[in-house]
């Protein structure tokens, strides 16, 4: 069975300090992984893919087939980083399969 | 264009009642996905639709069907409601089925109470 795991419910940073968000998954075949967020009062939008190997707003993350982990990792957080953070697995059917999500708080 | 729309943006209904839950995805996207998010939890995979067809359903009861129009909107159905059916409902919408760059656009969702 595929599984999302987002083990921080919340996660409070200081501004400019480091974050990661953790996220493991399990699944057999090759996954899809993806890194949505929800600012407040806006709608859940995509943040990264780990096919795109990109940074965006200064966020990267890794996939580990060894660790089955796919951590989203910021080296200075900023307050606009606050947000509600989510981990998704797409397999090879359709559906997103998200973790429960992790709430950023970065505070001055 | 407006992005992925939904209504009612908010409704509240009691046990036993039905609801129709409406969605209109972005111009020219032809895949429809619903999402059921409860309090807490992440979004919980329902539905797909692409082209009129039902091409994926996740781990819910046959109270809830779901339908793709010729214009590619979309209307999520909930039968015989129960008080556990209380959540956000979103509608995700892509370009195409399933591809590694297929990207889902979320609507801003609609809040379901049940009494």
């Amino acid at each position: 069975a595929q599984r999302v795991t987002q083990p921080e419910k919340l996660l409070s940073v200081f501004k400019g300090a480091p974050v990661e968000l953790k996220c493991n998954y399990s699944y057999s075949g090759s996954p899809e992984l993806f890194w949505y967020v929800q600012y407040s009062r806006q709608r859940l939008q995509l943040l990264l893919r780990h096919i795109s190997r990109e940074s965006i707003k200064g966020f990267t993350a890794d996939l580990n087939k060894g660790e089955t982990s796919f951590h989203l990792k910021k080296p200075f957080a900023q307050e606009e980083d606050s947000a509600m953070y989510y981990c998704a697995l797409r397999n090879s059917g359709y559906a997103l399969n998200f973790g429960k999500g992790t709430s950023l708080l970065v505070t001055p | 264009d407006a992005g992925v729309t939904q209504s009612p943006t908010h409704l509240i209904k009691t046990r036993g009642q039905h609801v129709t839950l409406r969605c209109s995805p972005i111009s020219g996207h032809k895949s429809v996905s619903w999402y059921q998010q409860v309090l807490g939890q992440g979004p919980q995979f329902i539905f797909q639709y692409y082209e009129k067809e039902e091409r994926g359903r996740g781990n819910f009861p046959d109270r809830f069907s779901a339908r793709q129009f010729p214009n590619y909107s979309s209307e999520l159905n909930v039968n015989a409601l129960l008080l556990g059916d209380s959540a956000l409902y979103l509608c995700a919408s892509s370009p195409r089925l399933a591809d590694p760059t297929n990207e889902q656009f979320f609507g801003p969702g609609t809040r379901l109470t049940v009494l």
